[in-house]
């Protein structure tokens, strides 16, 4: 299992507010990197699979990048809205998931 | 993209009993996996399911307590055995066609041991 952090733990914004956090991980040996959300009672939900240097990706107004060279991924909310209220987890996937602990954000209507 | 269905959705047992959970998809797929959510934690893997041998155990987990059977391509079951309070967590199963797609997630069993 790799290493991966993510900070903040948890974040609150106001509603329509634009935020960010950070997943880092090991930059040796990368296959991709994985986003998903978890929402409270329900599964987690794939957001993004990034693979490449330099990849963006973009669902709504949520979007990530992806720095292997240095191991790190931001995730970007953009106007936040009461339901994106949720754990962002990231997981570098060699040949299986590495899960952090995730950013908890919490927004406030 | 798969569909996974999970069950039992939740359960309470007593300490010392067996309960095994079924995970359920519905097209073939390469990986399953199952993960465990202690209270206030995130998701750690318990084990690779692998297709027609034996699973592949993260550090800490062991057969004789998770027990994972993956009989073909869209069908896996974890049983936890000899429960202990300690038990008690969420238990997801998933399936991933490569590493370059993502994982899906079943909705998870709840566990509580008395």
């Amino acid at each position: 299992i790799l290493n991966v952090e993510q900070s903040p733990q948890s974040l609150h914004v106001q509603e329509g507010d634009s935020t960010n956090f950070t997943c880092s991980f090991p930059s040796s040996n990368f296959y991709a990197l994985h986003w998903y959300r978890w929402e409270t009672a329900k599964s987690p939900e794939a957001l993004f699979v990034m693979t490449l240097n330099g990849d963006e990706k973009k669902k709504g107004r949520i979007s990530a990048t992806l720095n292997t060279k240095e191991g790190y991924s931001y995730l970007y909310i953009k106007g936040s809205q009461p339901e994106d209220s949720a754990t962002y987890l990231c997981a570098p996937n060699d040949y299986k998931l590495s899960f952090g602990a995730g950013t908890t954000v919490t927004v406030r209507a | 993209s798969a569909v996974i269905s999970q069950k039992p959705s939740r359960d309470i047992c007593q300490r010392g009993t067996s309960l095994t959970i079924q995970c359920q998809v519905d097209s073939q797929v390469t990986m399953m996996f199952w993960y465990r959510q202690q209270p206030g934690q995130s998701l750690t893997l318990i084990a690779t399911a692998n297709q027609g041998s034996e699973a592949t155990y993260e550090s800490g987990f062991v057969i004789d307590k998770f027990p994972i059977s993956r009989p073909n391509l869209t069908f896996s079951t974890l049983t936890v055995s000899n429960m202990s309070p300690e038990d008690s967590s969420i238990y997801l199963c998933s399936a991933q066609h490569s590493v370059n797609q993502p994982q899906h997630f079943g909705d998870g069993t709840r566990l509580s041991i008395l």
